[in-house]
């Protein structure tokens, strides 16, 4: 049974419109993250959640706000999509937020902007 | 800031032969060393992780030997098997910044054909 529930798994989406990509985790874990898989760039770090508040935020852009309404809970609201947002975009989370902690990763929603 | 160096793109071997994916880093800080792989349709997973300068870690066949003089942590297998064929990626966690965020690389496409 997958652990890190990501939904949906694949979101078409048209230019200016608002996407809400949704991750649950059921590992007890108290560090959440979002990161980023672009066509032709690697895994991109995106955001860093502990016990439910912002760590770290490596996003350029306010378009991308996390949302975490319960410990293991961490959404991803997109705002005026763009097709440059195209990525499929993992949730993962560690049992704390340290530098030698496995990350354990979610399959991934696969977001499409037309 | 950190950066991680992989081989590029594509490796394909013959099935037996052995494997080596090659990873480098840049950092200013000390850090752990992983390697993740990801499988078709697959969310992404610890293979290997290491902090320990020339000390050999392994797992499931394959093993990586972080050597800071070089800031290197190759990933080899002496014999490959059809069921290694994945996109590996090699990624470094800061220490000193303890937010959980990897730095990754590009990603080898490993392809083991019979």
């Amino acid at each position: 049974d997958p652990k890190i529930i990501q939904k949906p798994k694949y979101l078409v989406a048209v230019t200016g419109s608002e996407k809400i990509l949704i991750c649950e985790q059921y590992l007890g874990h108290n560090a959440m993250y979002w990161y980023r898989q672009s066509a032709k760039k690697p895994l991109e770090f995106m955001f860093s959640y502990s016990y439910q508040k912002l760590m770290d935020n490596q996003t350029a852009s306010s378009r991308f706000q996390p949302q975490s309404s319960k410990k293991n809970h961490l959404d991803l609201q997109i705002t005026a999509l763009k097709p440059d947002d195209s990525a499929t975009y993992f949730c993962a989370s560690s049992q704390d937020r340290v530098s030698n902690e496995r990350l354990f990763f979610g399959h991934g929603t696969k977001l499409s902007v037309l | 800031g950190d950066s991680v160096t992989q081989t590029e793109g594509l490796v394909t071997l013959t099935e037996g032969l052995p494997v080596m994916l090659n990873c480098t880093y840049q950092t200013a800080y000390s850090t752990f060393l992983f390697w993740y792989v990801q499988h078709l349709n697959e969310a992404p997973k610890l293979l290997l992780k290491s902090s320990t300068d020339n000390k050999r870690t392994e797992h499931q066949g394959f093993h990586a030997t972080l050597h800071k003089s070089s800031s290197s942590f190759h990933l080899q297998k002496s014999s490959a098997q059809l069921s290694d064929s994945a996109l590996y990626y090699c990624a470094l966690a800061n220490t000193g910044a303890n937010t959980g965020k990897l730095t990754f690389g590009h990603g080898t496409i490993l392809r083991v054909h019979p």
